[in-house]
Order: C-alpha cells, then structure tokens, then sequence
C-alpha cells in the first residue's frame, strides 16, 4: 500500500517570498502524483499533477513541483505567493494500473503574511 | 457546469439520529467518490463508485455507514444511527473516468455535527 508524508503542517511566509512545501511518498509500484489546495470551507482543487514524462511539473496559479524518483519526493514550489494562496495543501498519491484510489498526505497550512 | 453539488451544507443532528447526506457529480462524470476529512484522521476515502456500482469499500468505518447509487446523477451517505465519533466535513467527489490518473473534482462538502 502505499503512503504520503507532508512533514510540515504549518508553514508561514512573507509576500513576495518564495515557499516550498514538502511531500514525500512509499509505494512499491509506479505512481502518479497529485497536490491539492483547500481554501476555507471549499472542497479540495486540483493544483497539478504527474502522470509521467517530464519531471517538472508546472499547475495553475503559478505553482510547480518536481518528481524526484530517487528520493520518493513530491515537492511543490511557488517563487513568490500572494496573499490569495493562504490555503490548506494535500499531496496525494495512486498507484498506476489500479483503480481510482488516492492515498492523500495529512495537509500543510501555508499562512502568508503582508 | 455547476461542479459537484452536496446537501446539506451544515447538519446537526442528535445521537442516534439516523443522518443522510447527499451527492451530485458533474454531469457524464463515471466515478464517484466519498471522502470523509476530520483533524485527527486527515481525508479518508470511504467509498467509491464505478458506473453506478460500488468499487471499494473498505473504508466504510462500520456498518453503521452505507452509501448508494441508484443511477449516474445521484448518490447517498447514511449514517444510521449517528454517534458523536462522526463529526466530520464529508466530502463528495467525481471524476469523468475510472482510473488512477484521473482528476477528482471534489463538491464543497457537508459538515456534519453529532451532539
């Protein structure tokens, strides 16, 4: 089975800074990759996704995350946030050739600040 | 579209009160899924379905929970009777196709309380 890690439940950062919120995942099959955002009392959006090809993938609102085979990682970046990002995170995890099941990380709180 | 629609939004209800939740997912979307979020235990997924038919229940806490799906716009969460262990935003979502690539498109969620 496999399962996701968000090590940071908090992470709090200025405007116009950069962020980078961690995910790391276990499976002993091929992946595929997901971050999620949850503004307040909303359900959860799709941010981005890797299902294969390039390790770098860009989402909406301009945030990016790269797939790190090597060291089971998901990491999502953004160069430089906005107020409006202030949201809940979820990286999620399936296993490819299986049915729809996503194995979702336990959140991180970005709280941006002026 | 009009995304996934749940109702109700807000339910309180009473210890041992039977409780229905209800689901509907965008318009030709094939799967449907319920997901039930609280602190302690993160977004768990309950149940899913597949063209109507359900796939994977193995999240179902008990038997005190079941769900259906008696055609491809609507589906029901039953709580019966209800405990105060099931305070929970629920969480309904779709997505057009089977599969682990898809996209789920989640609904806005219904926040349960059990006194």
């Amino acid at each position: 089975a496999q399962s996701v890690t968000q090590l940071d439940s908090q992470v709090p950062v200025f405007e116009e800074a950069p962020v980078e919120l961690r995910c790391n995942y276990s499976s002993s099959v091929s992946v595929y990759l997901f971050w999620y955002v949850q503004y307040p009392n909303q359900g959860l959006q799709l941010l981005l996704k890797y299902l294969s090809g390039s390790t770098l993938v860009k989402g909406i609102n301009g945030f990016e995350a790269e797939f790190n085979k090597s060291q089971t990682s998901f990491h999502l970046r953004k160069p430089s946030v906005h107020i409006s990002d202030t949201a809940e995170y979820f990286c999620a995890v399936s296993e490819t050739g299986t049915a729809s099941k996503l194995t979702f990380g336990t959140g991180t709180r970005l709280q941006v600040t002026l | 579209d009009a995304g996934v629609i749940q109702s109700p939004r807000h339910e309180v209800t009473e210890m041992g009160q039977e409780v229905t939740l209800r689901c509907k997912p965008i318009s030709g979307h094939n799967s449907l899924f319920w997901y039930r979020q609280t602190m302690m235990r993160g977004l768990e997924l309950l149940i899913y379905f597949n063209n109507n038919v359900p796939i994977d229940d193995s999240g179902m806490p008990e038997d005190r929970f079941s769900a259906k799906m008696p055609n491809a716009s609507f589906s029901t969460l039953k709580i019966q009777p209800s405990e105060p262990r099931d305070s929970a935003v629920y969480f309904c979502a779709s997505s057009l196709l089977a599969g682990s690539q898809e996209t789920q498109y989640f609904g806005p969620g219904t926040r349960l309380l059990v006194l």
